[in-house]
């Protein structure tokens, strides 16, 4: 099955520098690759997606790169402003007749004001 | 639109007992997923439902879970004879009919903190 690794696990930035947040995985026949968000206590929720017959995807302070001869994918948050703060999981979709979504193990991000 | 709405947000259960939580998927969802999530883990798989039937519970323990979806109501995840190792938060997460690996988002619940004392 799908393998998803996730680095960093926690990540502490300054306000108003960058984050960038890695993964790979396994399965070369995964094509949709979502991010997700959770604040704490709370449900996670879709941030941004990309296929896997694009290259980069970016929405305002937010991207996301993929390259799949390498089979890793990346998010970067420009700009962090300290409501940022959350864990981020990264995802990987399998390929088949339907929606089967392997997680990351998720990254704890920190906004230090 | 409600959203996935889950129930109950916190049960406490004693070692032995059973658990049984509740998940309705958003208005239109035919397909539910759930996943558990361990404290300070990632989100584990653990079974894809349709419609009265379990298409993929590759994530299942193989003793004391269960997991359902009937053609009226909740899908509900069974646990019995519940321990310590239990002890997670259960997301349920919903997509519409028809949505394929290549096509889009998953809908999640708030969750079902379970804690078994």
């Amino acid at each position: 099955g799908e393998n998803v690794e996730q680095h960093p696990s926690t990540l502490s930035v300054q306000e108003g520098d960058s984050a960038v947040i890695k993964c790979t995985y396994s399965d070369s026949a995964s094509n949709y690759f979502p991010w997700y968000k959770q604040e704490l206590g709370k449900r996670p929720q879709l941030i941004i997606d990309i296929r896997s017959n694009v290259g980069e995807k970016k929405d305002q302070r937010i991207a996301v790169t993929l390259n799949k001869t390498a089979k890793h994918f990346s998010l970067h948050i420009t700009e962090t402003q300290p409501e940022d703060s959350a864990v981020y999981f990264c995802a990987a979709s399998w390929r088949g007749g339907y929606q089967k979504v392997t997680f990351g193990t998720g990254t704890k991000l920190q906004v230090i004001p | 639109n409600a959203g996935v709405m889950q129930n109950p947000r916190h049960l406490v259960r004693r070692r032995g007992q059973e658990a049984r939580l509740r998940c309705s998927p958003m208005k239109g969802h035919s397909h539910v997923y759930w996943y558990r999530q361990l404290p300070e883990e990632g989100l584990k798989f653990m079974v894809y439902l349709q419609k009265e039937n379990i298409i993929d519970e590759s994530g299942m323990p193989k003793e004391r879970f269960s997991a359902e979806f009937p053609k009226e109501g909740p899908s509900i995840l069974r646990i019995q004879q519940v321990v310590r190792g239990d002890s997670a938060a259960y997301f349920c997460a919903s997509s519409p009919p028809g949505q394929t690996a290549n096509t889009g988002e998953l809908f999640f619940g708030e969750g079902s903190r379970l804690t078994v004392l």
